[in-house]
């Protein structure tokens, strides 16, 4: 069984950098082909994709936000990492991982997380 | 970067109707288009990849056309459990960008 979960805080402060965690079971990311990617939804919008991180060490980002992101991964661990730095109000959102194992297709998420950016 | 563009924004129908969301991406993303179902509060769900490939589990009342720039999600009749929001999402280039949704709600 496929499981994905995010963890992380669920407020910080404006100009703070977030750490979000995603721990996952029943596949490892150290298989060829699979990846991990992270996807946010602010309140009441649309889904943003944001950036992925392959079994070999491959990285991918959104490009509008490229200069604050950094996806790294633990595969010992079952974990992926996001960081985003410089949060602002406009980054509040539920922020989801998800599995990419069919190339580029989000088959399983997790339950998401919100976080809120406010001082 | 590729942009996607989904019509209508809102769509109000009802049970038994026949429902067609259009998407539409940037440039040409060839088939790599998937279509995902969200209701609130939850994580997306996979309907549709490969823009006609019907994901495992999903009842076949949804299908998906199309190639390169445009592309369609019809719902054949639409059943109370359907009222959701709709996202495409293209998978051509690196990045997974999703379109705008389509919400789909009572008449």
């Amino acid at each position: 069984q496929i499981t994905l979960k995010e963890s992380g805080p669920t407020l910080v402060k404006p100009t703070q950098t977030l750490t979000l965690t995603c721990t996952f079971s029943g596949f490892s990311l150290s298989t060829s082909g699979v990846g991990v990617g992270w996807i946010r939804q602010p309140p009441g919008k649309a889904l943003e994709w944001l950036a992925l991180i392959y079994w070999d060490d491959d990285k991918r980002y959104s490009p509008s936000l490229k200069s604050r992101l950094t996806i790294t991964k633990d595969t010992s661990k079952n974990q992926v990492v996001l960081t985003m730095t410089n949060m602002d109000p406009v980054d509040t959102a539920t922020y989801y991982c998800a599995l990419n194992r069919d190339p580029g297709i989000y088959r399983y998420w997790g339950q998401g997380t919100l976080v809120t950016v406010s001082s | 970067d590729i942009q996607m563009t989904q019509s209508p924004s809102t769509l109000s129908a009802s049970v038994g109707d026949r429902v067609t969301i259009t998407c539409r991406a940037s440039q040409s993303i060839s088939s790599w288009l998937a279509w995902y179902q969200q209701k609130p509060g939850k994580a997306p769900k996979l309907l549709i990849y490969k823009a006609s490939s019907l994901e495992s589990g999903v009842p076949s009342r949804f299908s998906g056309s199309g190639s390169g720039t445009e592309f369609t999600l019809t719902i054949s009749s639409l059943q109370p459990d359907d009222f959701a929001t709709y996202y495409c999402q293209q998978y051509n280039s690196y990045s997974g960008t999703f379109g705008p949704g389509t919400k789909v709600d009572i008449k």
